[in-house]
């Protein structure tokens, strides 16, 4: 099993939509998680991290689940601008542990 | 001016040539990583260094060397470039560990094609 599964996609919604994915990981003692996104031909910049309750950024909402192992990321009223790639990222307990990232999801917002 | 930056941000070479890529930080963060890109695969960890002193493999280090020459500068070379090492290349800094969570800054990445 891979450390880290994504859905590539693409997901292609409609502007104004909600829509969701979510990142599995293998690593059951990992305990930071993260969505990083990433426009075309650009780095990949933090979104947000992923806390154990859940957390909340404008449009965005990130989800935890530990015992089924995986993290989601939720984007509601969806924006043009928010065509990229996802991609999920977590990293163990030890602050020697590294930071391990999914391939993405690319997600395409049509007008 | 960026906190991370990359050089060259394009090169074309030819196979077996020597290539190095360079990378410098603003950021004064002690750890710097290596990552490569290729579609379908996300990102791959090169090599990564924690502080001057601390050079580590990642996943995918065959082939490839560092060098940390100062906090801010971290190199990665190409002894005997092939084609399979065609593919876009990212340096990383990152925040120092503690209770908070780790966020990792990227370059503007460097694009490679190895003829």
């Amino acid at each position: 099993r891979k450390e880290v599964e994504q859905d590539p996609g693409p997901f292609n919604v409609p502007e104004g939509a909600t829509v969701a994915f979510n990142c599995t990981y293998s690593n059951s003692a990992s305990q930071s998680f993260f969505w990083y996104r990433q426009d075309c031909r650009k780095e990949p910049k933090l979104l947000m991290s992923v806390y154990s309750s859940g957390n909340e950024d404008g449009r965005f909402t990130a989800q935890l689940n530990r015992a089924s192992q995986y993290i989601s990321l939720l984007i509601r009223d969806s924006k043009l601008s928010d065509s990229a790639t996802y991609l999920c990222a977590f990293q163990g307990y030890s602050s020697a542990s590294k930071i391990i990232f999914g391939s993405g999801t690319r997600l395409s917002i049509r007008p | 001016d960026a906190d991370v930056t990359q050089t060259p941000r394009n090169r074309i070479t030819k196979t077996g040539k020597r290539i190095m890529l360079e990378c410098s930080q603003t950021k004064g963060h002690d750890r710097m990583y290596w990552y490569r890109q290729d579609p379908g695969l996300g990102l791959r960890l090169i090599y990564y260094s924690f502080d001057v002193k601390d050079i580590n493999k990642g996943e995918i280090s065959d082939g490839y060397s560092v060098s940390r020459q100062a906090q801010a500068k971290f190199s990665l070379s190409l002894e005997s470039a092939i084609p399979n090492q065609t593919a876009l290349y990212f340096c990383a800094t990152s925040d120092p560990p503690g209770h908070l969570q780790e966020t990792q800054y990227f370059g503007p990445g460097t694009r490679l094609l190895v003829l």
